[in-house]
């Protein structure tokens, strides 16, 4: 079946401008993870959702970022204001549940630059 | 706070060499590991993973890990790689109980293999 869908794939934005990041998870599947992998950081954890709620923003580095969620799908990360270090790769991954057992698959990323 | 240590960040080798990646985590508890690799050009994908039970676990392509608990290590191995196996390599831990679902990578190994 289809996978983890992420876009766009590319994004080059000005620094101050907004962004908003979509993913697309597999179907059936009801946790929902953003990650980003920046050089010299490694992945890091932004937002865990189960269903439409996110009941993990820890990783979040500041209010400039937001999430949501909706029909327990389809999930957007948005970033405001945006400065060269959000530059990365924005990945999502989805798992069938919230169980610590449960395989996250991941979508392909959007690499964000920001000049 | 968990965390996850890679040693090796550029492995060189070359066909047919014997191959162990190492992977130490810091969490007292029971743990779920897990190994993911990402070839040029593609999204990460999972290579094996460890909930419970036989500690030697077996995953594609060959690879295998091995759950060391009083070592708090899960080291990759695979008796003779291939030029296809030159990828970016990570362990990831989450930490069964804990009120964070998330995973917490590694920095990742770049294993080059020479023809």
């Amino acid at each position: 079946g289809a996978g983890v869908s992420q876009s766009p794939s590319n994004k080059v934005t000005e620094k101050g401008k907004d962004v908003e990041l979509r993913c697309d998870p597999i179907s059936g599947h009801t946790a929902l993870y953003w990650y980003r992998q920046s050089l010299g950081q490694g992945l890091e954890f932004l937002i865990y959702f189960q269903g439409n709620s996110a009941p993990d923003k820890s990783g979040l580095p500041s209010d400039r970022f937001s999430a949501e969620r909706t029909g327990g799908s389809v999930s957007t990360l948005t970033i405001q204001r945006t400065q060269q270090e959000d530059s990365a790769v924005y990945l999502c991954a989805s798992s069938l549940g919230p169980e610590w057992a449960d395989t996250q698959y991941f979508g392909p990323g959007t690499r964000l630059t920001v000049l | 706070a968990q965390s996850v240590s890679q040693h090796n960040h550029h492995v060189i080798l070359s066909e047919a060499a014997s191959l162990e990646l190492g992977c130490n985590y810091s969490y007292g508890g029971t743990v779920n590991l897990f190994w993911y690799v990402q070839y040029p050009g593609q999204h990460l994908q999972l290579l094996l993973k460890y909930f419970s039970g036989d500690p030697l676990v077996k995953g594609i392509k060959g690879f295998e890990a091995e759950f060391i608990k009083s070592k708090f290590s899960f080291n990759l191995r695979k008796p003779s790689v291939q030029w296809s196996d030159t990828a970016e390599y990570f362990c990831a831990v989450n930490a069964v109980g804990t009120g964070r679902r998330a995973l917490t990578f590694g920095s990742g190994t770049r294993l080059q293999v020479q023809p």
